[in-house]
């Protein structure tokens, strides 16, 4: 079974500063992905970043980038630049990428609130 | 690409009537997944199709919730016989290839009185 957890259940961040959202994950699969979604109040999800098991670079998707240490088992969020648009609920989620392929498993997400 | 969209935004119900919601998944996309998210969790799985097969059903799509993708193409979610707990945001999204990420539509918000 796939399992995520997300301590964070709140940030508040000042705006134009960087931000790390936590990330651990448990799986007994050797291939699987991680991702990051960000959920708006107009509910949403939308896709801001993926990282594969056996990628040997962190993966960086314009402002945002993901801090994978595999043997931690942790793939961390990093938001630089916080703008007040960032300010949302944000999941993170995996996939087995050969065994239970067809969903992701969600973490209970970190409500971001970026102040000005 | 006009996105996954979902019809309705919003649904109220009183308990014990039928619902039914709808799910557009983007027009080459051939994954479609419903998903349940309550308030403060993160979404959870309720089932999946590979054109019009369902080839996975999560153990919380209980006897009262039917899914269906006829053609292929868009989806319905239906739930007989509602309960105050079925109160919830239903998630469609959809994908083009296995291990793709996945475009998700803004959900139907279920309230159930």
């Amino acid at each position: 079974a796939q399992k995520i957890t997300q301590t964070q259940p709140g940030m508040f961040v000042q705006e134009k500063e960087a931000v790390t959202l936590d990330c651990t994950y448990d799986t007994s699969d050797q291939s699987y992905g991680l991702f990051w979604y960000k959920q708006p109040s107009s509910g949403e999800m939308i896709f801001l970043i993926y990282q594969g098991s056996y990628d040997e670079q962190n993966a960086t998707e314009g402002r945002y980038s993901l801090n994978f240490q595999k043997a931690r088992k942790s793939a961390n969020l990093v938001i630089s630049a916080s703008q007040l648009g960032d300010s949302a609920m944000y999941f993170c989620a995996m996939r087995g990428i050969i065994q239970g392929a067809q969903k992701l498993v969600f973490g209970q997400g970190t409500r971001l609130t970026i102040n000005p | 690409d006009t996105g996954v969209s979902q019809d309705p935004r919003h649904k109220i119900t009183k308990r014990g009537q039928n619902v039914t919601f709808r799910c557009d998944p983007i027009s080459e996309h051939n994954r479609l997944y419903w998903y349940r998210q309550t308030l403060g969790q993160g979404p959870e799985f309720l089932t999946y199709f590979q054109n019009e097969a369902q080839l996975e059903k999560s153990r919380l799509l209980s006897d009262r919730f039917s899914a269906e993708r006829p053609k292929g193409s868009f989806s319905t979610l239906e739930i007989q016989r509602t309960e105050q707990g079925d109160s919830a945001m239903y998630l469609c999204a959809s994908s083009l290839r296995r291990g793709e990420k996945l475009f998700f539509g803004s959900g139907t918000q279920l309230s159930v009185l």
